[in-house]
């Protein structure tokens, strides 16, 4: 079935400093990618997505591209602040047939950062 | 606009006794999604609703979970009895569609069955 493998957290960084969390998947197809976000004591949100091969999805100074050589979503930021302190969640949705409404989901990273 | 309400967020209750979680999704969302969450995971699909019809509730644990969506509007997720394994944070989700339309979330329930 549909996995998704995101790097074990937690991860500490500095303000300001550069943010990797490594996401791959398993799936037939195309699947459509995503990360989500969740801030302490809210649900998660939307962060970006691709639906396709090489589209980047970026926002808030997110950035993640869909690498289906490397079946990877890895998820980056610049420069993180201390508002970005929060669980990342990758996952996908199947690109067709039964259960292209599934979200699937990685285990989660919680990612902190110090000031 | 307002988002994804569930109620209660926090439930303790211990085992064998019954327990329900309430959501209301976003006005004119016709789909609706039930996850659990385990500590330490990510979120898994207990059910979905297109309107008032539970369309896949292949992941549900029908011998003590059932839910309900009257109307195709408000919906309940019930337990029992609850059982130890079943703490956890039990999300709501909707959307217009289904694919790739984005799911927003509640902030869940958190249950604690001791």
């Amino acid at each position: 079935g549909d996995s998704v493998t995101q790097m074990e957290g937690p991860v500490t960084l500095s303000e300001e400093a550069f943010l990797t969390i490594n996401c791959t998947y398993t799936a037939t197809g195309y699947p459509s990618l995503f990360w989500y976000v969740q801030y302490p004591g809210e649900g998660l949100q939307l962060l970006l997505k691709a639906t396709k091969a090489d589209d980047k999805g970026s926002n808030k100074g997110f950035e993640a591209t869909y690498r289906k050589e490397t079946t990877s979503f890895h998820l980056e930021k610049g420069s993180v602040q201390v508002s970005d302190s929060a669980v990342y969640f990758c996952a996908l949705i199947p690109f067709s047939g039964a259960g292209s409404y599934q979200l699937t989901f990685g285990k989660g990273t919680k990612l902190s950062v110090i000031p | 606009e307002a988002g994804v309400v569930q109620s209660p967020r926090y439930k303790i209750i211990e085992k064998k006794q019954p327990v329900a979680f309430w959501c209301n999704p976003i006005s004119g969302h016709n789909t609706l999604y039930w996850y659990r969450q385990n500590l330490g995971q990510g979120p898994e699909l207990l059910i979905r609703y297109e309107n008032e019809e539970a369309v896949d509730d292949s992941q549900l644990p029908k011998d003590r979970f059932s839910a309900e969506r009257l109307k195709g509007v408000d919906s309940t997720l019930k337990i029992q009895p609850a059982e130890l394994g079943d703490s956890a944070v039990y999300l709501c989700a909707s959307s217009t569609g289904t694919g790739n339309n984005e799911q927003f979330f509640g902030p869940g329930t958190r249950l604690t069955v001791l």
